[in-house]
């Protein structure tokens, strides 16, 4: 089963680019990558997903290097609604190996 | 469109007791999940069902059961209520956004049992 590890907190400041990584050493072939974003009280939300090299969409960017070990979620220009926390998850939706990690607790700071 | 919905939003009970978590979603999706979340963790998987008339185990099913009643409905039964089942439950269903598979939560319920 593929197990994601991420930094437990950040902190950045309104306006600055967050960058977030998540390693997954023994991903499979088949796997997709996908980070959620969650606020408190709440179920978390899709943020992106990928397979490799990068995607962009209108709230973030996911870069995947060529052996998909890792991957990093990008946020530009933060603000103090992106406080959160982030979810890597590493699977596919065809069995029940998909596990969220711990994620990471991003803070920002006026 | 409601989404995924989970009642009720709170619920105390007493060790032993039963009760049923509802969850349903209008969005025509095959696939629902039931997961748990507790203090500074993520979110752990209970019981999943790819369709209707299907359901499979987690991480932790220990201690659930589940019925996929119809397509839009899933609901998670506690039998006999442990203190340790405390958490906030998530439903999700899956379906596609943007043309990727992706799930969507609903608001929660968040037990505590005495």
């Amino acid at each position: 089963l593929a197990k994601t590890t991420q930094p437990i907190s950040m902190d950045s400041y309104e306006g600055q680019e967050v960058n977030i990584t998540c390693s997954h050493n023994n991903i499979a072939t088949n796997d997709y990558i996908t980070w959620y974003q969650q606020f408190p009280s709440q179920g978390p939300r899709f943020i992106i997903q990928g397979y490799k090299t990068k995607v962009t969409n209108e709230v973030a960017s996911l870069f995947i290097p060529a052996d998909r070990k890792s991957s990093t979620l990008s946020l530009p220009r933060v603000s103090l609604s992106d406080t959160a926390v982030y979810y890597c998850l590493v699977g596919g939706y065809n069995n029940n190996d998909m596990r969220f990690g711990a994620g990471t607790r991003l803070t920002v700071k006026p | 469109n409601a989404g995924v919905t989970q009642t009720p939003k709170f619920q105390v009970l007493k060790t032993g007791q039963s009760m049923t978590l509802q969850c349903a979603q209008d969005m025509n999706h095959n696939s629902m999940y039931w997961y748990r979340q507790d203090p500074g963790m993520g979110l752990r998987l209970i019981y999943y069902s790819a369709s209707e008339g299907t359901t499979d185990k987690g991480e932790v099913p220990n201690g659930y059961n589940v019925s996929r009643l119809n397509k839009r409905e899933f609901s998670l039964r506690l039998e006999s209520a442990a203190p340790s089942q405390t958490s906030v439950y998530f439903c999700a269903s899956l379906g596609l956004a943007g043309g990727l598979d992706t799930q969507y939560f609903g608001p929660g319920t968040r037990l505590t049992v005495l």
